[in-house]
This record gives C-alpha cells, structure tokens and sequence, in this order.
C-alpha cells in the first residue's frame, strides 16, 4: 500500500541552524500539506501546498519557514533559522485532490529537537 | 484554537464492549469530518470520514455519527479489540474555504483491555 515516507525520522539542531525536513507524498496525490506537535498539544496545520505554490499558511508559518517541491516526488520544509520553540514533531501529509475528498495520509513524522 | 474539543483525554474499555469516543466543535463551516487513529512514534493514520450531508457512516467496527444542530461527533467502535489502543483524533475541515486544512482536537487516549 502507498504510503508518506518522511526523512530524517529524528533530527537534533543547534538554535539559529537550518534544517531541512523531507518527505516524499504519495505518488499520485495532488495536495501536500506540513502539519507540527509540539508535546502535549494539538496536531497543528502549518501550510498547504498545490501546483507548485502554497495554497494556505497558518499564523505559525512566518518567514522563517518555506517549502518547496524541488522535483515530481520530493516536498521539504525548511526552518531557516531554528528556535527552541520550533521543537516539535513534524508531520507531512498528501491527499488525492478528487473532488468531494479531504482525507489526508500522514507520514511517520519528523521529531525536531532544537538545542 | 478551541475550533475542535475532545474533552475526554483518556477512554478504558473491556475487550469486546463498545468503544465511544466524543468530539465537539464550534465552526458552522466545518462540512467534513474526519477520525484518526495514532500510535506512539507513528503518524497519524486516517480511519473514517463523514460529510455533513450525512448524519452516519459505517466502515467495519467503526461508525461515525454527526449531529449537526448539536455540533457534535462520534466514533463507535464495536467490538473493541486490544489493537486499538491509540490516540484517537477528531479532525474537521471547512471545504468551502480551505484546500483541506485540518483542524484537529488534542485526542481521546483509548485503552482497551482484554
């Protein structure tokens, strides 16, 4: 069964770092989404992504953050300059885009810590 | 963000004897809902949807109610089985708006025990 791949599954930064979170959405699917947890709160949505641009960001998502789909699979979010507050886990999820669907499929996650 | 509550962190249930987790939410706007499910260092895995237009949706052991006037969800779960012990998620989303982002609650622990 198709699945969200995410890539690294844990990644441990200094504060003022970049880092790049990787996920590879399901071959077909046309929407791509980045959602955050931090600890002991909600799963929240961060951006939405369709033909190439965003589509929808969150009061979260400021311009230390972007996202890019550099070929046909790949779909990173990069931190540009890391905060504490930044540490969270990391989901990426990608949906089909068939009109009257909304399910979205969520990869295993990225656990980002920032020292 | 209170736009999606569940207000029960935590659900134990007998093997076998029905499993109901709650959701309320308080956007009008919101036209589809959707439950996860979602192990310890996994992601969350999509489980069963519901449009507003409907008031019920059955998949297996799972059955999703919505009742719009209340503004309030359910997922059943009959019989429960120890494999679904997991974070359980309500999500909802208002399509007419957003290309599909989900606001979520902060989720339902269910422990079921044989």
């Amino acid at each position: 069964e198709p699945e969200v791949t995410q890539t690294p599954s844990h990644q441990v930064t200094q504060m003022g770092q970049e880092v790049i979170l990787r996920c590879v959405p399901i071959s077909n699917h046309l929407y791509f989404y980045w959602y955050r947890q931090i600890l002991g709160q909600k799963v929240e949505f961060l951006v939405s992504f369709y033909n190439n641009e965003i589509s929808e960001k969150s009061e979260i998502f400021d311009d230390q953050f972007s996202v890019e789909r550099p070929d046909g699979s790949n779909f990173t979010l990069k931190i540009r300059s890391t905060k504490l507050e930044d540490s969270a886990m990391y989901f990426c999820a990608s949906s089909p885009g068939l009109a009257g669907v909304n399910e979205q499929f969520f990869g295993p996650g990225t656990r980002l810590t920032v020292l | 963000d209170q736009q999606v509550k569940q207000n029960s962190p935590s659900l134990s249930v007998q093997e076998g004897r029905i499993s109901i987790l709650n959701c309320d939410y308080t956007n009008s706007m919101f036209d589809y809902f959707l439950w996860y499910k979602k192990y310890p260092a996994e992601g969350p895995t999509f489980l069963i949807s519901i449009s507003s237009i409907k008031d019920k949706n059955e998949d297996g052991r799972f059955t999703v109610f919505l009742n719009k006037s209340a503004k309030h969800l359910s997922l059943h779960i009959v019989p429960s089985q120890p494999g679904d012990s997991a974070v359980y998620f309500c999500a909802a989303s208002d399509r007419g708006s957003t290309l599909g982002r989900l606001y979520f609650g902060r989720g339902t622990q269910l422990t079921v025990w044989p």
